[in-house]
């Protein structure tokens, strides 16, 4: 079976703008779920969606938001960017969530914004 | 927020040495993932222990969980230049769909 893939893999995009990611989970899995990477706060859980639904969301503000396609693909979108909106987003994917099994992570976005 | 930390931060060792990372977490838990991560790419799933396990053993990975303590062990025995990574632990909180993560050990393995 094919990885997860993130597209695009690199981005610049300057303060005030707006940028959707996307991720394609491994066929068959219905949970994918987002991270955003910094150096200064590492990994931090954004949302989960399963079956086209948002089951979870993390501590992020409004701009931060994302959905769910029928056929398990997912994208997220930040508007009005800020300066620390620069990080490396990974979405990751599996058959029922991140409380019973193991999370398969695409190679990621690495946003940066100027 | 982050669930807790990892011990060392950074650790460098010569190759065919073992490396021992540590992770403590604060709530209880379903179940511990451990990921490698080079250089800034995506994480690779390495092992997953569940709460009612005290031991699990992969290759060269052998992984500890002490429920009583809320930490766990990593341990890499007989090191290559190719284990060089950052290794995370993340927690699967109960009743949270959704990884709480380590602040990572960064790891060299000098050849």
């Amino acid at each position: 079976k094919a990885g997860v893939t993130q597209t695009p893999r690199y981005l610049i995009k300057t303060r005030g703008q707006q940028v959707t990611l996307s991720c394609s989970p491994i066929s068959g899995h219905r949970s994918v779920s987002w991270y955003q990477q910094t150096p200064g706060q590492g990994l931090q859980f954004l949302f989960e969606y399963f079956s086209e639904t948002q089951r979870n969301k993390g501590n992020f503000p409004g701009r931060f938001s994302g959905r769910q396609f029928s056929n398990s693909r997912s994208e997220m979108n930040v508007s009005t960017l800020e300066l620390g909106d620069s990080a490396l987003y990974l979405c990751a994917s599996s058959l029922e969530g991140a409380a019973v099994e193991t999370q398969y992570f695409g190679p990621g976005t690495r946003l940066l914004v100027l | 927020s982050q669930q807790g930390e990892e011990d060392p931060q950074a650790l460098s060792i010569q190759e065919g040495e073992n490396a021992t990372m540590n992770c403590s977490y604060k709530t209880s838990i379903n179940n511990l993932q451990w990921y490698r991560q080079n250089s800034g790419r995506g994480l690779v799933h390495l092992i997953l222990i569940r709460s009612n396990e005290r031991e699990k053993h992969s290759g060269r990975l052998r992984v500890t969980l002490d429920t009583s303590k809320k930490s766990s062990s990593l341990l890499i025995t007989a090191s290559r230049a190719a284990d060089t990574a950052s290794y995370f632990c993340a927690t699967a909180d109960m009743g949270r769909r959704a990884l709480t993560f380590g602040s990572g050990t960064r790891l060299q393995v000098q050849p």
